[in-house]
């Protein structure tokens, strides 16, 4: 099977970085996806990593290490409505996204 | 435009008083899923379908059911819903052209069990 670790809750200000920890084990590893959601809302898209490296989308990166099972979603210059839950989900092989249990910012003035 | 349409968004129903939800979507895409969210919870995959191929996860309880006349329509039946179903019921959709394709989420339906 597959276990996908993040921390439950995080808070943050306004205007600061914020750095999103997700941890996987898992086989047969084919990406990594970040999405946000808010509260009573769909999921969204945020980003994808299937190599090492760092991915940069605008004031949103996402890192990712294949060798250490981990990834971090970076969010610069915060803002109010950045306060969301943040999902990591893995894919394996082709199948069905697995989803972590959520990270949930907090944007405090 | 909406992409994945869910409805409704909200649902009541009884005890044991069997419901349906239902879900479109306009990308034809092959591959529609079905989730279950329970508070701060991760999204809980129940079925998919890969065209009309089923397929059930192994832990998905047997009172939910689900159908897929066509690409565009999928339906989650919830035989006998108990206190415990409560929860947001989360339609997406994906082809699978390759890994990196997204997976695409309608709003959700929350589904109030009293």
């Amino acid at each position: 099977g597959q276990n996908i670790d993040q921390p439950t809750e995080m808070t943050a200000t306004e205007g600061a970085i914020v750095q999103i920890n997700c941890t996987y084990q898992t086989s047969g590893f084919n990406g990594l996806f970040w999405y946000q959601q808010h509260a009573g809302e769909a999921p969204t898209f945020l980003s994808y990593n299937v190599l090492d490296g760092l991915e940069e989308k605008g004031r949103f990166s996402s890192f990712l290490s294949r060798s250490k099972g981990y990834s971090y979603l970076l969010l610069k210059e915060l803002q109010m409505k950045d306060s969301a839950s943040y999902l990591c989900a893995v894919r394996v092989g082709n199948t069905p996204l697995v989803f972590g249990k959520g990270t949930r910012l907090s944007v405090i003035a | 435009d909406a992409m994945v349409i869910q409805n409704p968004r909200y649902q009541v129903t009884q005890f044991g008083k069997p419901v349906t939800l239902s879900c479109s979507q306009t990308l034809n895409h092959n591959v529609m899923y079905w989730y279950q969210q329970k508070s701060s919870q991760a999204p809980k995959l129940l079925f998919h379908y890969y065209d009309k191929d089923f397929n059930n996860e192994a832990d998905t309880p047997d009172n939910f059911q689900s159908r897929r006349p066509n690409t565009s329509f999928c339906f989650l039946d919830i035989r006998s819903p108990g206190l415990g179903d409560a929860a947001m019921y989360l339609c997406a959709t994906s082809t699978i052209a390759s890994p990196q394709e997204t997976q695409y989420f309608g709003p959700g339906t929350r589904l109030l069990v009293l």
